[in-house]
């Protein structure tokens, strides 16, 4: 079974400060993909990145940066020089193997960023 | 190119009714995904259709069923209501692999009284 495991429930911050998100899945796959969408209060989700399990380079894509750690199954996520716009939920997913369109997601951490 | 579109956006009905709900993927992608979304239980897989054929189901009761037309439009419908069922039902389309990016629709906020 397939685990994804976010363990901040909310984070409040002040704006520009940087902050990071951290999410630990567990899975029995030795291919697999991990995700981290954000969902502002509208209510879709929206998609920030996609990472297989086989490229553990960072990456970084303006304030954003990911961290993805295989020895720890871990695939952080860092905020840089937060902005009110920042406030969100953002969820951490895990797909791989036989799992033909199920996403597992972890409870989302809610972020709000204080002007 | 348009995103994922759901209809409705709002739905009110009440217990022991049935709802059916609609989504449109993205141009060209041709695997529909389903989540149900509530306070307590996060984000849950429904089931995923691809080429009409639904290919994965998650841990839901029969009330909960889906179709994909030839067009890759789908639809999913949920049989005599129960307050629980009230939440967020969100779509999602990808290209054909089953690894592919989702990209998600705006959601049917579905409430049952």
């Amino acid at each position: 079974a397939q685990k994804v495991t976010q363990a901040q429930t909310e984070i409040s911050v002040v704006e520009k400060e940087d902050v990071t998100l951290d999410c630990v899945y567990e899975t029995r796959d030795t291919t697999y993909y991990l995700f981290w969408y954000k969902q502002p209060p509208s209510g879709e989700l929206v998609f920030l990145i996609r990472r297989n399990s086989f490229d553990e380079q960072n990456e970084i894509s303006g304030r954003y940066s990911w961290n993805f750690q295989k020895s720890t199954s871990s695939f952080n996520f860092t905020i840089t020089a937060s902005q009110v716009v920042d406030s969100a939920v953002y969820f951490c997913a895990l797909t791989g193997g036989t799992s033909y369109g199920k996403l597992t997601f972890g409870q989302g951490t809610i972020l709000t960023v204080h002007p | 190119k348009a995103g994922v579109t759901q209809t409705p956006r709002y739905l009110i009905k009440t217990r022991g009714q049935q709802v059916t709900l609609s989504c449109s993927p993205i141009s060209g992608h041709r695997s529909v995904s389903w989540y149900q979304q509530t306070p307590g239980q996060g984000l849950q897989f429904l089931f995923e259709y691809f080429s009409e054929t639904q290919r994965n189901k998650g841990n839901f009761p029969g009330r909960f069923s889906g179709r994909q037309f030839s067009n890759s439009r789908s639809e999913m419908n949920v049989s005599t209501l129960e307050l629980g069922d009230s939440a967020l039902y969100l779509c999602a389309s990808s290209q054909s692999r089953p690894t592919d990016t989702q990209y998600f629709g705006p959601g049917t906020r579905l409430t049952v009284l």
